[in-house]
């Protein structure tokens, strides 16, 4: 157990809809981090959030984004859903934002548009 | 941009087996990490290595951060069944923390 709570586990949903992925980060960690994971591909950079301001941003579209509350936990919200959405989503937290700092995953947000 | 490049993309080993997989970067990385995903579940952390040249040992998983610091390796001794799974080098150049991954290498462990 990483210390990193994600929810839902599973989320089905239909083309075009709005779903919303929540994270937890692990006790004190202020850095917070949303990968993607499609079908046999890698894990993508999306966003991330350090002590509730955004820090760095990578492949992410413009119909997702993410916000990260004074309690440290984040959402990353994906809206006019398409089909090549489906995929798992991380979030990962680490005690800071500098460079150096190891990151630990949750387990995931299974991700499936129809 | 930055790229890395991981090999073997997959590999098929007996039991009792030694694994090697490696990863390079087009640019000098500050920090490497391994971790391994099994199926359904989020990365876990094997390895962190901060520091040209650190050799270091996790059970029977040994990885080095290469001299250069463009590359970083990882060696699995007398694989078991249990280490079947996905395993990915991720890199930071420094900055922020934006981990770069390599696309993984699947192990495949026959018994």
């Amino acid at each position: 157990d990483s210390g990193v709570t994600q929810t839902p586990k599973h989320l089905i949903t239909a083309t075009g809809q709005r779903v919303t992925l929540r994270c937890s980060p692990r006790s004190g960690d202020l850095s917070v981090y949303w990968y993607q994971q499609s079908l046999d591909q890698g894990l993508q950079f999306l966003i991330q959030y350090y002590n509730g301001e955004e820090r760095a941003k990578g492949n992410i579209l413009e119909r997702f984004s993410a916000q990260q509350f004074p309690d440290l936990h984040s959402e990353l919200n994906l809206s006019s859903l398409e089909l090549g959405d489906s995929a798992l989503y991380f979030c990962a937290s680490s005690p800071s934002g500098s460079s150096g700092n190891t990151i630990y995953f949750g387990e995931g947000s299974w991700l499936t548009v129809v | 941009g930055q790229q890395l490049n991981q090999s073997p993309q997959s590999m098929f080993i007996q039991e009792g087996e030694d694994v090697s997989m490696n990863c390079t970067s087009s640019s000098i990385f500050n920090t490497w990490l391994w971790y391994k995903q099994d199926p359904g579940e989020g990365p876990v952390l094997l390895i962190a290595l901060y520091k040209a040249g650190e050799l270091t040992s996790n059970g029977r998983l040994t990885a080095q951060f290469g001299i250069t610091r463009k590359d970083s390796f990882l060696n699995i001794s007398a694989s078991i069944p249990s280490d079947v799974g996905i395993y990915f080098c991720a890199g930071n150049s420094g900055g922020y923390n934006k981990l770069i991954f390599g696309a993984g290498t699947r192990l495949a462990v026959h018994p």
